[in-house]
């Protein structure tokens, strides 16, 4: 079955830099590209882009480039979200996902909860 | 960019039908899909491409889309669907999520 799990909770000061993985099994790891998605406390959902294992191109969202850097190590089936610079508004709970192919989440990580405090 | 619009709640008595919108510009040129979230935990797909269930997701769950709005319908509603509601499109290479919907099952 698809799964994908996600590291465990951060707390970050303002200024640093976070780094979530995700690792994949159940699946071709290479053949699905895998978003990332993120959930301030009792906000909506938010696209912060996608990553092509196979190739390792990225797509970021306008307001995440020049801050967030996506990448894989196919080797253990694993993906990676950075962001840096980080502010008290990135708290939220970071989730990736496997995109079905037609563009829609099919399947999600437990998503990981990264909290920015001084 | 792109927008997406949803009510921000719907209410529903059980066994009855609930609909939830969702619009955007020509919205029925793209594929949309809906997700739902329940407190603490992480989305689930209920509909991709407009109309498919995945498997494992009831069928009291519908999915349509056409000119500028998308609609779920959930039919016969249940207590266990009181859930935020997401609406999502495929725009250009990028998600584009909606607000949100929360439906509340009295």
């Amino acid at each position: 079955q698809v799964q994908l799990v996600q590291s465990g909770a951060e707390v970050k000061k303002p200024g640093a830099s976070v780094k979530v993985s995700c690792k994949a099994s159940g699946y071709i790891f290479s053949d699905y590209y895998m978003h990332w998605v993120r959930q301030a406390p009792g906000q909506g959902l938010e696209w912060m882009g996608w990553i092509r294992p196979k190739s390792g191109a990225t797509n970021y969202a306008q307001k995440f480039q020049g801050r967030v850097t996506m990448t894989r190590d196919t080797s253990i089936r694993t993906a990676y979200m950075e962001l840096n610079r980080l502010r008290f508004d990135d708290t939220a709970v970071y989730y990736c996902t496997r995109d079905g192919g037609s563009g829609e989440s099919d399947y999600w990580g437990q998503g990981t909860l990264v909290t920015v405090s001084s | 960019s792109y927008e997406l619009t949803q009510p921000p709640s719907v209410s529903v008595s059980p066994g009855q039908t609930a609909s939830i919108t969702c619009s955007g510009d020509k919205l029925g040129d793209k594929y949309v899909c809906w997700y739902q979230q329940k407190p603490g935990q992480s989305p689930v797909l209920v509909i991709y491409e407009d109309t498919k269930r995945p498997s494992g997701i009831p069928e009291r769950f519908s999915g349509s889309n056409s000119g500028n709005t998308a609609t779920l319908t959930i039919s016969g509603t249940q207590a266990m669907d009181e859930a935020d509601y997401y609406c999502q499109a495929w725009d250009v290479s990028t998600y584009v999520f909606g607000p949100g919907t929360k439906v509340t099952v009295l």
